[in-house]
């Protein structure tokens, strides 16, 4: 258990809807990163925020949209949902965004979206 | 982002070391080098990382060399339970956000 959790594990939901995920980070990390895998796309970085602010962005789509709350606690808006979004979308979190001792990068379970 | 080069796939005998080895010859000198394995589909998991000197944990070791352009992570004594993708990544430097940039990584399969 990598101590940090999102939920749902698992959402099937229709084109052109709206769903949130969420993700708490493990104890005392600042710095939440969001990541999407899909089949014939291996893992790709979404974005990253620290201390509730955006610290860094990947390839996420406008549709997409993130943001991390005082209580560090992260949420992945995903929106207008097409059959291509569907993937398993990870959060990882770290105590900051430095290398090395102590700012492991740590990794969620995830959360299966399936758009049909 | 410094990029890397591994190779697609390797095999392994159950019980011999495996050496998976990694090439990021754009490094730079504050950029460490980060190992994860991803079983199937779950989360990432980390398995090591080192900036300069060699590393060992429970779970691997971490040779770099000197250069600092070529690494090789070592799983001493491979399980099946080992077979997974592993992932060779420099992380970002602070400034850019410490993010993980992954690659196609190694998929390592364990044979018995």
């Amino acid at each position: 258990d990598s101590g940090v959790t999102q939920t749902p594990k698992h959402l099937i939901t229709a084109t052109g809807q709206r769903v949130t995920l969420r993700c708490s980070p493990r104890s005392g990390d600042l710095s939440v990163y969001w990541y999407q895998q899909s089949l014939d796309q291996g893992l790709q970085f979404l974005i990253q925020y620290y201390n509730g602010e955006e610290r860094a962005k990947g390839n996420i789509l406008e549709r997409f949209s993130a943001q991390q709350f005082p209580d560090l606690h992260s949420e992945l808006n995903l929106s207008s949902l097409e059959l291509g979004d569907s993937a398993l979308y990870f959060c990882a979190s770290s105590r900051t965004g430095r290398g090395g001792s102590g700012n492991t990068i740590y990794f969620g379970e995830g959360s299966w979206l399936t758009v049909v | 982002d410094a990029k890397t080069t591994q190779p697609t796939s390797m095999d392994c005998a159950e019980g011999r070391a495996a050496n998976l080895p990694c090439n990021h010859s754009t490094i730079s000198g504050n950029e460490y080098v980060y190992w994860y394995r991803q079983i199937h589909s779950q989360g990432p998991q980390y398995i090591i990382h080192g900036l300069k000197n060699n590393e060992t944990n429970e779970m691997a070791s971490l040779i770099i060399t000197e250069d600092r352009k070529s690494s090789t992570l070592i799983l001493p004594h491979a399980t099946l339970r080992d077979t997974a993708v592993y992932y060779c990544i420099v992380r970002a430097p602070y400034n850019q956000g410490g993010k993980l940039i992954f690659g196609q990584g190694t998929e390592l399969s364990v044979k018995p």
